[in-house]
């Protein structure tokens, strides 16, 4: 059964701080790994990686791939309040789908 | 833009009625999903579709049914209402193709069985 395990479950952090979230997975064909952040509302999707090793970047938020290892990070450098969110990692695996398998999400909570 | 709606952000309903939560997509996308969303749970797919007239189950189908009759609706159908099916649905779309692209979301429905 395909599985993704995000970690932390939550993280209080303070305005500046640098945090990192983690997603593992296990699937059976591996297509891609998907970063969305959701706040009040619809999950908005921030990145999608397919490659292993190629940073994936866009201003404060950038991720990364290692497909030998099965996992992915999500970097948030000097954070505001308004990276507040719950973050989503979800994982494309089977060939032919478009179905995707989303890990428990890590609340991030970023303090003034 | 992409753009998907879904009918309600909030309802309200009694055990044992029957429920149907409607989502529009506004992008001629070929694929569409309805999840639920718990604490605690994460993400979970319901049904999906690949087309029109279309569907699929997903992971936790019991309880629900879908319908698409027409490219850019998707319901789901709550047949008799549980209080167990109090949760947020989320609505999601996305074009076929070889390449892999992802899915956008609508804003969700959170529903409450009484």
């Amino acid at each position: 059964e395909d599985k993704v395990v995000q970690s932390p479950l939550s993280l209080v952090v303070h305005e500046g701080d640098t945090v990192t979230l983690n997603c593992s997975y296990e699937v059976t064909n591996f297509r891609s790994l998907l970063w969305y952040k959701q706040e009040k509302k619809a999950p908005t999707f921030l990145f999608m990686l397919t490659s292993s090793g190629i940073e994936k970047k866009s201003g404060r938020l950038s991720s990364i791939l290692d497909k030998k290892e099965l996992f992915s990070i999500l970097n948030i450098t000097a954070t505001q309040t308004g990276d507040s969110a719950v973050y989503l990692c979800a994982v494309e695996g089977e060939v032919g789908s478009e179905k995707l398998v989303f890990g428990k999400g890590t609340k991030l909570t970023v303090n003034p | 833009d992409v753009k998907v709606t879904q009918s309600s952000r909030y309802l309200v309903k009694r055990t044992g009625e029957k429920v149907f939560l409607e989502c529009v997509q506004d992008m001629d996308h070929e694929n569409m999903f309805w999840y639920r969303q718990d604490p605690g749970l994460g993400l979970r797919l319901i049904y999906f579709s690949y087309d029109v007239k279309m569907k699929e189950k997903g992971d936790i189908p019991e309880g629900y049914s879908v319908s698409r009759e027409k490219k850019e609706r998707f319901s789901l159908i709550l047949e008799s209402a549980s209080t167990n099916q109090t949760s947020m649905y989320l609505c999601a779309s996305t074009p076929a193709g070889e390449r892999v692209q992802p899915q956008h979301f609508g804003d969700g429905t959170r529903l409450s069985i009484l």
